[in-house]
C-alpha cells in the first residue's frame, strides 16, 4: 500500500540515543529521506537518499533501510533535536509519501 | 543564497479558489524541480504535486486532481499553485519545496483558511 507508517511518538534522555522507524511498502524499492520540523517552523532535511547529510546536518543523524523498514538514528540527543520527524520517499507510480509523523521528546 | 518566498496569507470562502505563488531566489530557476506540500493544523505533511520549471510538465497527486494546477511564469522565475473548489478541510499551511538533495529549500508557507 502507499502508505508511510511512523510511531507517534518517542522520548529519549538527553545524550542518549533514539530510533525512528517509518514502515511501508514503497521502501523496499525507493530510498527515504527525513526532515525534521520544529513548531511554527518549515521542515528541514536532514537526512536525503536513504543516508546522507547536508552539510547542516550533525553527523548524530543517521540512516538506514532494511526490507519495508526505514529507521533514522539519533544518537546522543540534544535539547534541539525535539521536534517532528517525517520520512519521505516515493511509490512506483511517481507519486510522493511523507510518513504520519514521529514526535520526538528529550528529557 | 537560496531563498523562497511565498505570498502572503488568504482567507477564502467554501466552493472559491486560491493561488499561492513562490519566488525563488538565489539559483538558476529552471534546473530544479519544485513541489508542493501541505499541512493542516496539527496535522502532519501532505504531498500535492511537483512541477518542472523548464518545460511546465506536472504531476499531482491522485487526491488532489482535479481540483490543482501548478503553473510557472519563467518571465519573473515564479511558480504557482491554485486549489479550487476550496472545502474547509483544506485549511492549511501550503509550501513550496526545491527537489535537490531532498527537498533541500523550503518557501516560509502561506497560510490558507477556508471559512465561511
Amino acid at each position: 500500500s502507499s502508505e508511510l507508517t511512523q510511531d507517534p511518538a518517542v522520548s529519549v534522555a538527553l545524550g542518549q540515543t533514539v530510533r525512528i522507524t517509518c514502515q511501508g511498502d514503497s521502501l523496499r524499492s525507493y530510498y527515504a529521506s527525513w526532515y525534521q520540523q520544529r513548531p511554527g517552523q518549515a521542515p528541514i532535511v536532514v537526512i536525503y537518499s536513504q543516508n546522507n547529510r547536508p552539510s547542516g546536518t550533525p553527523d548524530r543523524f543517521s540512516a538506514s533501510s532494511s526490507g519495508n523498514t526505514a529507521s533514522l538514528t539519533i544518537t546522543g540527543a540534544q535539547a534541539e533535536d525535539e521536534a517532528d520527524y517525517y520520512c519521505n520517499s516515493r511509490d512506483s507510480g511517481g507519486n510522493h509519501l511523507f510518513g504520519t509523523g514521529t514526535k520526538v521528546t528529550v528529557l | 543564497q537560496v531563498r523562497l518566498v511565498q505570498s502572503g496569507a488568504e482567507v477564502k470562502k467554501p466552493g472559491a479558489s486560491v493561488k499561492v505563488s513562490c519566488k525563488p531566489s538565489g539559483y538558476t530557476f529552471t534546473g530544479y524541480y519544485m513541489y508542493w506540500v501541505r499541512q493542516a493544523p496539527g496535522q502532519g505533511l501532505e504531498w500535492m504535486g511537483w512541477i518542472n520549471p523548464k518545460s511546465g510538465g506536472t504531476k499531482y497527486a491522485q487526491k488532489f486532481q482535479g481540483r490543482v494546477t501548478m503553473t510557472r511564469d519563467t518571465s519573473i522565475s515564479t511558480v504557482y499553485m491554485e486549489l479550487s473548489r476550496l472545502r474547509s478541510d483544506d485549511t492549511a499551511v501550503y509550501y513550496c519545496a526545491r527537489d535537490y538533495m531532498g527537498f533541500d529549500y523550503w518557501g516560509q508557507g502561506t497560510l490558507v483558511t477556508v471559512s465561511s
